[in-house]
């Protein structure tokens, strides 16, 4: 059964230091989302990807974060400089279209000193 | 806008008992309606999913949940809770007028008593 597939799945760093996260969504999906899922709540929309054109980043904190889609398959989200605020669960998902299904992947869990 | 709110932060539920995950949802034209489960440091898995076409939704290890309109209502069952549904469960809302952004609720939590 295809999978979301993400790296790396725990990432430590320090405050102000880049992290990059890396996702590959499922074969022909052409939606791609980024969440973040702060512990003990539930996910938040990042970014929407259709193909390589963002469709929704309007919660992105984009002075620190950003994301791409260069090839509209594979996608990078990256934080930089992480802030302590930003630990949590970075999840991504994929789906045929915006109406369908979304699956998710395993997550990166991020850790800021 | 969509909202989704699910009563009851944690759960917990004896060996072989019903299982009863509330979702209350908000919005102002025919939602979808999603529910999700995930366990320890993994990501979200569809359990089951609510499309405008039947109001009882069978879904996946014996769970199912009702669509119920008058109630704005999606409340998630099992007859028989077993040992390995002890998990996160979450409830979500899209819809079209808001580009099928998926509003997720802040979980629940099942415990699964021996």
């Amino acid at each position: 059964e295809a999978e979301v597939a993400q790296s790396p799945r725990y990432k430590i760093t320090e405050k102000s230091q880049a992290v990059a996260f890396w996702c590959d969504p499922i074969s022909g999906h052409a939606t791609l989302y980024w969440y973040r899922q702060i512990l003990g709540q539930g996910p938040e929309l990042l970014v929407q990807f259709q193909d390589e054109s963002v469709v929704d980043d309007s919660q992105l904190p984009k002075d620190r974060f950003s994301a791409e889609r260069l090839k509209g398959v594979d996608s990078t989200l990256k934080i930089q400089p992480a802030e302590l605020g930003d630990s949590a669960m970075y999840l991504c998902a994929s789906s045929t279209d915006s109406q369908e299904t979304q699956y998710f992947g395993p997550g990166t869990r991020l850790l800021v000193l | 806008a969509q909202s989704v709110t699910q009563l009851g932060s944690h759960v917990s539920v004896s060996e072989g008992a019903l299982v009863l995950l509330r979702c209350n949802y908000s919005s102002s034209v025919p939602p979808y309606l999603f529910w999700y489960v995930q366990y320890p440091n993994q990501g979200l898995q569809l359990l089951l999913k609510y499309t405008s076409a039947a109001t009882l939704v069978k879904g996946i290890n014996g769970f199912e949940a009702e669509f119920k309109k008058s109630e704005t209502s999606f409340h998630l069952t099992k007859p028989s809770a077993h040992m390995s549904d002890a998990a996160e469960y979450f409830c979500a809302v899209s819809a079209p007028n808001t580009g099928n952004q998926f509003y997720f609720g802040t979980g629940t939590s099942l415990t699964v008593i021996p």
